[in-house]
């Protein structure tokens, strides 16, 4: 009972580097996303995919790229990482995302990284 | 668009005392609302849900919510607080489009022995 997957679970990266978080799920879920978490600002939507070969950005894109690899897998890239995107990074998906309807979501255990 | 106000960042209360979390939200809508709660070094894990089908929503660990239009409020309680719900909770609404949960501020609960 995987559910969400996330590697890494921690990272430490110098200002300017690139990484790409990687995440997959085993729930045949159509929808993904990338959530991070900051203190007292709650999980903020960095970008989804509501379903395979889509991606849409979310409220806060900058700096970020993503790429829907299949319906199990969705990854996060920092092409040139600073400061202000350390975080602790979520991953999560639902069966499906279309109006009027929203299951919730499965969420993987978070990559914290942090950026010198 | 859609935003959640979690009211109190921190709240203590003793074993077996009630719980209160307060959540209000803004949405033009009806809305999909869900309390989720995060222990120490986890990701979220969804504890309630409000669809619409009943205002008085129950979840899981003794946990549940009362939708309010009116307040445009979704309050969580437990009864009697454990040692074991001491977490993050977060209450979440979703847009209309259903492809994106707002996430409120979250409130960190303590449990005192």
């Amino acid at each position: 009972n995987a559910g969400v997957t996330q590697t890494p679970k921690f990272q430490v990266l110098k200002t300017g580097q690139s990484m790409t978080l990687q995440c997959a799920q085993d729930m045949n879920h159509n929808s993904m996303y990338w959530y991070r978490q900051d203190p007292g600002m709650g999980l903020r939507l960095i970008y989804y995919s509501a379903s395979e070969g889509t991606t849409d950005k979310g409220e806060v894109p900058n700096g970020y790229n993503v790429s829907r690899l299949n319906k199990r897998e969705f990854s996060l890239r920092l092409e040139s990482a600073a400061p202000s995107q350390t975080s602790v990074y979520f991953c999560a998906s639902s069966p499906e995302a279309r109006a009027g309807l929203n299951y919730g979501y499965t969420f993987g255990s978070g990559t914290r990284l942090t950026v010198v | 668009a859609q935003s959640v106000t979690q009211l109190g960042s921190h709240v203590s209360v003793s074993e077996g005392a009630l719980v209160l979390l307060r959540c209000n939200y803004s949405s033009s809508v009806p809305p999909y609302l869900f309390w989720y709660v995060q222990y120490p070094n986890q990701g979220l894990q969804l504890l309630l849900k409000y669809t619409s089908a009943a205002t008085l929503v129950k979840g899981i660990n003794g946990f549940e919510a009362e939708f309010k239009k009116s307040e445009t409020s979704f309050h969580l309680t437990k009864p009697s607080a454990h040692m074991s719900d001491a977490a993050e909770y977060f209450c979440a609404v979703s847009n209309n489009a259903g492809n994106m949960l707002t996430f409120g501020g979250g409130t960190r609960l303590m449990v005192k022995p």
